[in-house]
Parts: C-alpha cells; sequence; structure tokens
C-alpha cells in the first residue's frame, strides 16, 4: 500500500530557530499533501493543504509566514516551521493523497514531535 | 463535510466486541465513511471504509444503515493492542478534499 514516510519524528529546538520537518510518498505521486497539527488528548487539526507546484491554502488562523510549506515535486512537501516558540510546540503530522484519487488514497505520515525549549 | 458525532470514550476487556458508533446526519450522496485508528505519538493508520450496507477487512467491520446517517465500526475480539482513538471521517473522499477530523472515540482495552 501508499507509504508516507515523515522526518524527523522527533526534534527539540530552541526558541527562536526554525525547523524543517520533511513528509515524502515513497511509493505514489501526491499532488495534494496535507499539514495538521495535533495537541495532546486533542484531535487533528488542518493547518493547511500543499498543492504540488502552487502555493499552500492555509486555515483561517494559521500563520503562513510562520509556517512555511513547499511542494516541489510530486514526492516531496516541507513544513518550515520558523522562529519557533514553545507555544508551537505540538506533534504535527502530514497526509499525502494518491495521485490516481482512489477512495483509499489518504495516507498519513507518522508524525513528528516538536519540541521549543 | 459532514459533521460526525462519537462518543467521548468507551472500555472493553480483552475478547470482547467493540461497536463504535458515529452520527452523521448530514452525509451527502457522494459522501464515502471512512474509520482511522490512532496511536500514541504516531500518525493516523486506514482501518475501514464503506459507502453502504456492509463492509469487512481483515481487522473490522464497518454497518452501514440505509438511511446513512450513522455508521458502526465493530472491531471482534479486542486486544490491548487495540486501546487507541478511532475516528469517524465522512466526506467525498475521491474529491482530494481535506480530511476534517472529529473528537474521535479513545478505546481503552482492560486486561
Amino acid at each position: 500500500g501508499a507509504v508516507v514516510s515523515q522526518h524527523p519524528s522527533r526534534v527539540i529546538c530552541k526558541s527562536g530557530t526554525s525547523v524543517k520537518i520533511e513528509c515524502r510518498s515513497l511509493d505514489f505521486q501526491a499532488t495534494t499533501m496535507f499539514w495538521y497539527r495535533q495537541f495532546p488528548k486533542q484531535s487533528l487539526m488542518l493547518m493547511a493543504t500543499s498543492n504540488e507546484g502552487s502555493k499552500a491554502t492555509y486555515e483561517q488562523g494559521v500563520e503562513k509566514d510562520k509556517f512555511l510549506i513547499n511542494h516541489a515535486s510530486l514526492t516531496l512537501s516541507t513544513l518550515t516551521v520558523t522562529s519557533a516558540h514553545p507555544e508551537d510546540s505540538s506533534f504535527y503530522i502530514c497526509s499525502a493523497r494518491d495521485r490516481q484519487g482512489a477512495a483509499f488514497g489518504y495516507t498519513f505520515g507518522s508524525g513528528t514531535r516538536l519540541t521549543v525549549v | 463535510l459532514a459533521k460526525t458525532t462519537q462518543p467521548i470514550s468507551m472500555d472493553s476487556y480483552e475478547g470482547q466486541e467493540v461497536n463504535i458508533t458515529c452520527s452523521h446526519n448530514n452525509i451527502a450522496t457522494n459522501d464515502y465513511i471512512t474509520w482511522y485508528q490512532q496511536f500514541p505519538s504516531q500518525g493516523p493508520r486506514f482501518i475501514i471504509q464503506g459507502y453502504k450496507t456492509k463492509v469487512t477487512n481483515e481487522v473490522a467491520s464497518l454497518f452501514i444503515p440505509a438511511d446513512r446517517k450513522s455508521s458502526t465500526l465493530s472491531l471482534p475480539r479486542v486486544s490491548l493492542s487495540d486501546t487507541a482513538v478511532y475516528y469517524c471521517l465522512v466526506g467525498e473522499s475521491n474529491a482530494g478534499n481535506m480530511l476534517t477530523f472529529g473528537g474521535g472515540t479513545r478505546l481503552m482495552v482492560k486486561p
């Protein structure tokens, strides 16, 4: 089946620095990828939709200048948390949609635990 | 996307059958019903998807009544490793829209 690789799985960074998270579709091409954020004991909240070759679409309340998304190829989307602060500490998860648009086409990465100290 | 309502939590014991019901009163004609499982610090994992009646795979069954306003995920003979959060999602998955997650059901399987 479709596999989405997310890296790193855990990262600790100092306040004010930037962190890049990668999301790769390993065995299929993904024209669309989604980025979610999940706080402890809460559900996944969609942050943005990443489209290959075009600008990402951000959900209301998500700062596009803080959460930079790049989807330069059909297999890679990156999320960069710029000038991270402790309140950005969270679990970030990406999801990729199979380019063929199959009904079962949503596959999730394993997530990235970001801790800002 | 149709909003879903699930119980916040459920408890069960090993070996029992667990049924988790999801309400989706505003489901549209083209919407599918999909269930995901999430373990702590992991991404959601696809369990099962259906449109109507009954769907069964190697891990679960999905029961959908004729009006499709609800669905029930059935996990046969649960084990401790089935302790997780289960999400019911409804949407036109073929349209490429994002998945909107509701609160999910936190299932605790006890020995």
